[in-house]
């Protein structure tokens, strides 16, 4: 039931461009982002849920397949403060009692 | 507006003995929800509670338990400590219960080493 991360961790340089992808073996309600830097607390980014509504407070692109049961999370033109750890959490379904996330993916962006 | 806190920051502690943790979430919100967080599990769900209640648990063994007070406060216990309940135990506060739809705001975690 966890979701699976890809990939697990990716180094870029400042400016690239990189895409990461949370899939999930069951069908999903919606999935939720959240970015951790070492040694902080995880800070929401976006929920996306299914019928298209998104919900977030960063200007970070996100994507969710309802039919592929999966969302990609787009980080164009890296910025060094977009280093971290991306975990995504899913939920199965509406009113669903917990979020699922998964291992995470480790994004490291050098000057 | 004051973020999560949670109370002690670090903690080591030795097999058999049992420890308390404590948040306190963002003015207002009344859902508290603890996640164990492991490197090689990543975020695991504890349970949640709110208003006082507790509404839903994760896959954790029963000597993981916790409690919320009236002030949306909430402390976790883990009793008869095992070397694999090292790990950052965080809290998330959230104004309604439940995740639709809900963003949820984490406090920096409790560092718990079993030794």
């Amino acid at each position: 039931q966890q979701p699976v991360q890809s990939p697990q961790a990716v180094i870029l340089r400042e400016g690239e461009d990189a895409v990461i992808n949370c899939s999930s073996s069951k069908a999903l309600y919606s999935v939720h982002w959240y970015r951790q830097k070492h040694g902080e607390a995880p800070v929401f980014l976006m929920i996306l849920l299914k019928g298209g509504e998104q919900k977030g407070h960063e200007k970070i692109s996100a994507s969710f397949n309802e039919k592929k049961q999966q969302s990609s999370l787009y980080l164009t033109a890296s910025q060094l403060s977009y280093s971290g750890t991306y975990f995504c959490g899913t939920e199965l379904r509406a009113g669903s009692e917990k979020l699922v996330f998964g291992k995470g993916t480790k994004l490291t962006v050098n000057p | 507006k004051a973020g999560v806190t949670q109370t002690p920051r670090y903690l080591i502690k030795t097999r058999g003995q049992q420890v308390t943790l404590s948040c306190s979430p963002i003015s207002g919100h009344r859902s508290v929800s603890w996640y164990q967080q492991t490197p090689g599990q990543g975020l695991q769900f504890l349970f949640e509670y709110f208003s006082e209640t507790q509404r839903n648990k994760g896959n954790f063994p029963g000597r993981f338990s916790g409690r919320q007070f009236s002030n949306s406060r909430s402390e976790m216990n883990v009793s008869t400590l095992e070397l694999g309940d090292s790990a950052l135990y965080l809290c998330a506060s959230s104004y309604s219960p439940g995740p639709t739809g809900n963003e949820q705001f984490f406090g920096p975690g409790t560092r718990l080493t079993v030794l």
